[in-house]
């Protein structure tokens, strides 16, 4: 079984300007997170979907941050524009179904913003 | 509010030795409990999980947990620790209704040979 893709797995960027992740969840998986991992922290969830609606976005910025999964299948995380404080590790993580299940992740895309 | 503590940030032990990783949590409702390991520049991957029933849970790669609800921990250990287990170790809570994980800070935990 495929796991959760990401790409790009690297991204440095200057201030002030956009960037985009990718990600496609194990196949089957209703349910799709992105979390933000700040070196030397546990990742903190940004933004969960259940198929193509929004579960939990409390925590996304979203004035500068933008997620969708138009089709319920694969899902894109925007900033724009970036700021020093957004390098960090994007992961995307996939569930079968919300509430009591484990969720499986993908390999996490490093942002770097200089 | 819900939050996971982990109090060790850095570990080190020699090659054979015994591990334990210490993990509180407070969460309102019954939790469910989970260790992930990273290794540089890789994703987490599923150590153990604990949902219900049996507080003591076996993983993979030789690890354990106990849950203590007295004591609102999930401490990880294993037996005899092998130089590949080198890693960051993450306790998450997950709520209930949504599966939202709540992470520690996550301990590193280094192995000297």
């Amino acid at each position: 079984e495929a796991g959760v893709a990401q790409s790009p797995r690297y991204k440095i960027i200057e201030k002030r300007q956009s960037v985009a992740f990718w990600c496609n969840p194990i196949s089957g998986h209703a349910t799709l997170y992105w979390y933000q991992q700040i070196l030397g922290q546990g990742p903190k969830l940004l933004i969960q979907f259940q198929n193509n609606g929004v579960v939990d976005d409390s925590q996304l910025p979203k004035d500068r941050f933008s997620a969708e999964r138009l089709k319920g299948v694969d899902s894109t995380l925007k900033i724009q524009p970036a700021k020093l404080e957004d390098s960090a590790v994007y992961l995307c993580a996939s569930s079968l179904m919300t509430g009591r299940t484990e969720a499986f992740f993908g390999q996490g895309t490093r942002l770097t913003v200089v | 509010a819900q939050s996971v503590t982990q109090p060790d940030i850095h570990i080190t032990v020699s090659e054979g030795a015994s591990l334990e990783l210490r993990c509180n949590y407070s969460y309102g409702a019954t939790p469910y409990l989970f260790w992930y390991v990273q290794s540089p520049g890789q994703g987490l991957q599923l150590l153990l999980k604990y949902f219900s029933g049996d507080t003591l849970v076996q993983g993979i790669k030789g690890f354990e947990a106990e849950f203590k609800r007295s004591q609102s921990s999930f401490n990880l250990r294993k037996p005899s620790v092998h130089w590949s287990d080198a890693a960051e170790y993450f306790c998450a809570v997950g709520a209930s209704n949504t599966g939202k994980l709540i992470f520690g800070q996550g301990t590193t935990l280094q192995v000297k040979p």
